[in-house]
């Protein structure tokens, strides 16, 4: 089992609706979680963090349940420039950031 | 744009040879981690460098070492390539060892033929 499982995709979205996905990861002393947002081939780069008590930034919403080790992104009023793939990432103790397979989203007009 | 840069961008080698990657990372930070990201997968981590030092490593074999120099950037090197060798190699730096958030370079795509 991989350590950070996510849906590869494509979710094709509608410009301006909502789309949701998932991310399990399977360390239970995970302590850092984060979505990363990767276009083609290009760098991966921070899109946010995610916290316990969930958290918001503009139209993106990051969730994450610990009993059932989940974390889910949220976005909301898709744009065009939404079109890229995001990577799940876990960090437990330590350096090592472990990334999932990543979602790839497509944002159609 | 993250101020990480890497060298070279693109890259062609053949099986068993060896290869020598760069990375110089964003003023300031002081560790450099590398990452290995084949095709229609996300980052698998390298190993990191703290100081000089190397810091942390992932499932890959001794023919992936790496320098960090006192400038703190760094060297990815891989002997004896392999076919599945061929990937995108990405460096990302960031201030301390367990860092909020890793600034990665535009990464060497390297073809083993």
């Amino acid at each position: 089992r991989k350590e950070v499982e996510q849906d590869p995709g494509p979710f094709n979205v509608p410009e301006g609706a909502t789309v949701a996905f998932n991310c399990t990861y399977s360390n239970s002393a995970s302590q850092s979680f984060f979505w990363y947002r990767q276009d083609c081939r290009k760098e991966p780069k921070l899109l946010m963090s995610v916290y316990s008590s969930g958290n918001e930034d503009g139209r993106f919403t990051a969730q994450l349940n610990r009993a059932s080790q989940y974390i889910s992104l949220l976005i909301r009023d898709s744009k065009l420039s939404d079109s890229a793939t995001y990577l799940c990432v876990v960090k437990a103790a330590g350096n090592k950031l472990t990334f999932g397979g990543g979602t790839r989203v497509l944002v159609k007009p | 744009e993250t101020g990480v840069t890497q060298s070279p961008t693109h890259l062609i080698k053949t099986r068993g040879q060896q290869v020598t990657l760069r990375c110089s990372s964003q003023s300031g930070h002081n560790t450099v981690s590398w990452y290995q990201q084949a095709l229609g997968q996300g980052p698998q981590f390298i190993f990191q460098y703290y100081r000089e030092e190397e810091n942390g490593r992932g499932n890959f074999p001794p023919r992936f070492s790496g320098l960090q120099f006192p400038n703190y950037s760094s060297e990815l090197n891989v002997n004896a390539l392999e076919l599945d060798d061929s990937a995108l190699y990405l460096c990302a730096s960031s201030l301390g060892t367990s860092p909020h958030e890793q600034y990665f370079g535009p990464g060497t795509r390297l073809t083993v033929t």
